[in-house]
């Protein structure tokens, strides 16, 4: 158990539909962050929150969107959903920045039908 | 803009040979570099970092890596292949400074380590 916490572990949905996915971060971790990894476009970052504030963004589409909330607990909301957008959902977490290097979770796994 | 570039999608070795994955970094900063590794149905586990300190470090499961800026490289190396170090290997580059960026790791496409016995 890496101390972060994802849910859930998989989720199957229709195109067009919403879905949210929810990360724990390690206790004492104040950064968070947001990777999708497919097979084509390999670990891509898509967001950064940093005890609350959005910090860092990268190639996050304008359909999906998140937020950290006071507990430091993440969600990334993904919407209007493609087939395209099936992969592997990571959330990571570290103190502050990534001099420490990051703690990942172990993923959560969306596939669209 | 930072990028890695991780030579050979795929190395096969037998088990007990060298393993060397290639690592090749581009930052117009000094970096933070990192070596994660990703087994079946997980998530990434670091296995080592370089954050200006020595050059050589040295990681968990007897891997090491040695930063060289001469030639921009960090490849990941261990004497010994095991059958348990087969998994996708991960190479990643993150400023060191402050900034909008600084926290983000970009990670390089991967390599898939197979040990043979």
């Amino acid at each position: 158990d890496s101390g972060v916490t994802q849910t859930p572990k998989h989720l199957i949905t229709a195109t067009g539909q919403r879905v949210t996915l929810r990360c724990s971060p390690r206790s004492g971790d104040l950064s968070v962050y947001w990777y999708q990894q497919s097979l084509d476009q390999g670990l891509q970052f898509l967001i950064q929150y940093y005890n609350g504030e959005e910090r860092a963004k990268g190639n996050i589409l304008e359909r999906f969107s998140a937020q950290q909330f006071p507990d430091l607990h993440s969600e990334l909301n993904l919407s209007s959903l493609e087939l395209g957008d099936s992969a592997l959902y990571f959330c990571a977490s570290s103190v502050t920045g990534a001099g420490h290097g990051y703690t990942f979770g172990s993923g959560t796994r969306l596939t669209v039908v | 803009a930072q990028s890695v570039t991780q030579l050979g999608s795929h190395v096969s070795v037998s088990e007990g040979a060298l393993v060397l994955l290639r690592c090749n970094y581009s930052s117009s900063v000094p970096p933070y570099l990192f070596w994660y590794v990703q087994y079946p149905n997980q998530g990434l586990q670091l296995l080592l970092k370089y954050t200006s300190a020595a050059t050589l470090v040295k990681g968990i499961n007897g891997f090491e890596a040695e930063f060289k800026k001469s030639e921009t490289s960090f490849h990941l190396t261990k004497p010994s292949a095991h059958m348990r170090d087969a998994a996708e290997y991960f190479c990643a580059v993150s400023p060191n400074a402050g900034g909008t960026s600084y926290g983000k790791l970009t990670f390089g496409q991967g390599t898939i380590l197979t040990v043979h016995p």
